[in-house]
């Protein structure tokens, strides 16, 4: 298997301007997460999808962030209109099962850099 | 929610040292997973390991549920084992988000 694959790996944009994330879970997984890695405040969980579905998004940080899973194979992660305190390491994660019961296995990470 | 601690905050061995990092959670798990994410940015799973021990070729963790405490040794060290390590857990009965401790930062000198 691939593996957990993100899209694009690196973005460079200016404040204001629109921000797609990609996210392709490995095969045959059922949960989907999105995680945000600073300097300051670490490794966080922004929202997490099981079977399409989205179960927690308490760590979404405002509403110019908003994450959608359409179907079992695809994930994007959106921030409209981003800012530069949105600069960050953007992971995402998939696992077997429900939740975080399971090993989870993270992608690359896609490097957003907001000007 | 959890509280995830770990300790030490950083390390520095020489090739060949052997080395203990601890986590300590506030809660019980039902999730507990270690991970290294290595100087490129990658984190890879290491360990899921809610109880027990599990053992990776010179890698061990030991998770002892009961005194909310996960122990993870690395045996003659090599300078590839440099990188961050990461702690997460989830609790039982909460929403199953893994919450991730601040990391140890290992450094291995050749």
């Amino acid at each position: 298997d691939a593996g957990v694959i993100q899209s694009p790996r690196h973005e460079v944009t200016e404040m204001g301007q629109e921000v797609t994330l990609r996210c392709k879970p490995i095969s045959g997984h059922n949960s989907l997460f999105w995680y945000r890695q600073t300097m300051m405040r670490g490794l966080e969980l922004l929202i997490y999808f099981n079977n399409n579905v989205p179960i927690d998004d308490s760590g979404m940080p405002e509403d110019r962030f908003s994450a959608k899973m359409p179907n079992a194979s695809f994930s994007t992660l959106k921030i409209q209109p981003s800012e530069p305190r949105d600069s960050a390491v953007y992971f995402c994660a998939s696992s077997r099962g429900a939740g975080g019961r399971e090993t989870q296995y993270f992608g690359p990470g896609t490097r957003l850099l907001v000007l | 929610g959890i509280q995830v601690e770990q300790s030490p905050p950083d390390l520095i061995l020489q090739e060949g040292a052997n080395s203990t990092l601890r986590c300590n959670f506030s809660d019980s798990v039902n999730n507990l997973q270690w991970f290294h994410q290595n100087p490129w940015g990658q984190l890879i799973n290491l360990f899921y390991i809610p109880s027990g021990t599990k053992q990776n070729g010179r890698l061990s963790a030991t998770t002892v549920a009961t005194e909310r405490y996960s122990l993870l040794y690395i045996s003659s060290s090599q300078t590839t084992d440099s990188g961050v390590y990461f702690c997460a857990a989830s609790t039982q009965g909460g929403s199953e988000k893994l919450v991730f401790g601040k990391g140890m930062k290992l450094t291995v000198n050749p």
